[in-house]
């Protein structure tokens, strides 16, 4: 079984403060994916990286970075965190054309 | 702008009868359909998929249809039962960059009243 692991369950960070949220997948999947869930938007895909040091900016990717050093590893980096950015994030990988495998979630709540 | 657009924010079904679940698409190119279900404080569990060169694809329970030419899908849970109460997620996609990039829609959430 394929497994996504994000690395914190909960997490509280000040307004202001450089987060990084980890991600690491098994599989040796090519793909990896950051989204973000708000009631009433769905998930909404911030970056995504098809490839080691390879990323793309997905649908709202203000305010964020991401990092892939390792195939196995997607890390996702909030450069100044502000209140609007508590949300759940979901990372997810794939292998080309399949569907995702989604991580338990971090659920972020910015103060 | 909603490219998936899931329009009923909640349903809620008896136990034992049919559940459906709705999502409309604009991008005519999408070619690969997924339905994603999810528990709170959990990540999203993938339930079933239809490629656009099928328009029916049967998994136990549950069955996704899709009509092209309106650019609908839906998933029918048959019969429903109250483990099945939960947020369930249409996703859309077509290759971009050497891969799938999958939009979701804003999700439905399913009550299933034993």
């Amino acid at each position: 079984d394929v497994k996504v692991t994000q690395s914190s369950r909960y997490l509280v960070k000040r307004t202001g403060e450089k987060v990084f949220l980890e991600c690491v997948q098994d599989m040796d999947h090519e793909n990896m994916f950051w989204y973000r869930q708000d009631p009433g938007l769905g998930l909404r895909l911030i970056y995504f990286s098809y490839d080691v040091k390879m990323k793309e900016k997905g649908d709202i990717p203000e305010g964020y970075s991401v990092s892939r050093e390792k195939k196995e590893r997607f890390s996702l980096i909030l450069e100044s965190a502000s209140t609007n950015q508590t949300s759940m994030y979901l990372c997810a990988s794939s292998r080309h054309s399949y569907g995702y495998t989604f991580g338990s979630g971090t659920r972020l709540t910015v103060v | 702008d909603q490219q998936v657009k899931q329009n009923s924010p909640s349903l809620s079904v008896q136990e034992g009868r049919i559940s459906i679940l709705n999502c409309d698409y604009t991008n005519s190119m999408f070619d690969y359909f997924l339905w994603y279900k999810k528990y709170p404080a959990e990540g999203p569990t993938f339930l079933i998929s239809i490629s656009s060169i099928k328009d029916k694809n049967e998994d136990g329970r549950f069955t996704v249809f899709l009509n092209k030419s309106a650019k609908h899908l839906s998933l029918h849970i048959v019969p429903s039962q109250p483990g099945d109460s939960a947020v369930y997620f249409c996703a859309a996609s077509a290759k971009t960059s050497g891969t799938y990039k999958y939009i979701f829609g804003t999700g439905t959430r399913l009550k299933v009243l034993a």
